[in-house]
């Protein structure tokens, strides 16, 4: 089947600095890639759709400047959270589909741990 | 797809029994359904979908069924495993957008 890969799968930064997470489709194409960030216990929480060749839409409450996306081309959306601070700390992770209404995958999960 | 932020329920099963985890589906425009199994650490694995047009479809020792008329999905799992303890987690799409509404999740014990 379809598959998401997502690295690094674990980082621990100090605060201030960047910190990148990758996300690709392996054997399909993705136009429209998701992030999401998932607090401990608790449901996913849609951060941004991210687009090919245009900007990523951010849900409200989420700071566009912080958490940069770019998504260069159809196997690709990376993830930058600018600045860590231990707030930033959590699971993230990203989901891609082959096409609208179609089966959505997910990649393995990031956790951030920012000291 | 839109954000549920609560904390999960727990289903608790005996090691053998059946599992039958549920989820209300919010937009009656909603065609297409998908379940999705996470363990702790671990991104969503994709379980088994099911589309508007079928009622019930089934997969390795999975069964989702459908019931359009009070908008409920459910995921049965036979003879459960100590394995399948996770949290599973239903999501609603429309067909023709990238929209994905994703269920709060019930997390599953598998009682030895």
């Amino acid at each position: 089947g379809a598959v998401v890969s997502q690295h690094p799968s674990r980082v621990i930064c100090k605060s201030g600095t960047s910190v990148k997470i990758e996300c690709r489709s392996l054997d399909f194409q993705a136009t429209t890639m998701f992030w999401y960030r998932q607090f401990p216990k608790q449901s996913l929480m849609l951060m941004a759709t991210s687009n090919e060749g245009s900007k990523a839409t951010y849900e409200q409450g989420v700071e566009k400047d912080k958490f940069l996306i770019n998504h260069a081309s159809l196997t690709l959306s990376t993830l930058t959270v600018t600045s860590a601070h231990p707030e930033d700390s959590s699971f993230y992770i990203c989901s891609a589909s082959a096409g609208m209404g179609e089966k959505l995958f997910f990649g393995s999960g990031t956790q951030l741990s920012v000291l | 797809g839109e954000n549920v932020g609560l904390h999960l329920p727990t289903l608790s099963v005996q090691e053998g029994d059946n599992s039958i985890i549920n989820c209300a589906y919010s937009n009656s425009a909603s065609d297409y359904f998908i379940w999705y199994k996470q363990e702790s650490g671990k991104g969503p694995q994709f379980i088994i979908d099911i589309r508007s047009n079928m009622d019930k479809r089934q997969g390795q020792r999975v069964t989702v069924l459908l019931n359009k008329t009070v908008k409920h999905l459910s995921l049965q799992i036979a003879a459960t495993q100590p394995g399948d303890s996770a949290v599973y987690f239903c999501a609603e799409s429309v067909s023709g957008t990238y929209k994905y509404i994703f269920g709060t999740g019930t997390r599953l014990k598998v009682l030895a």
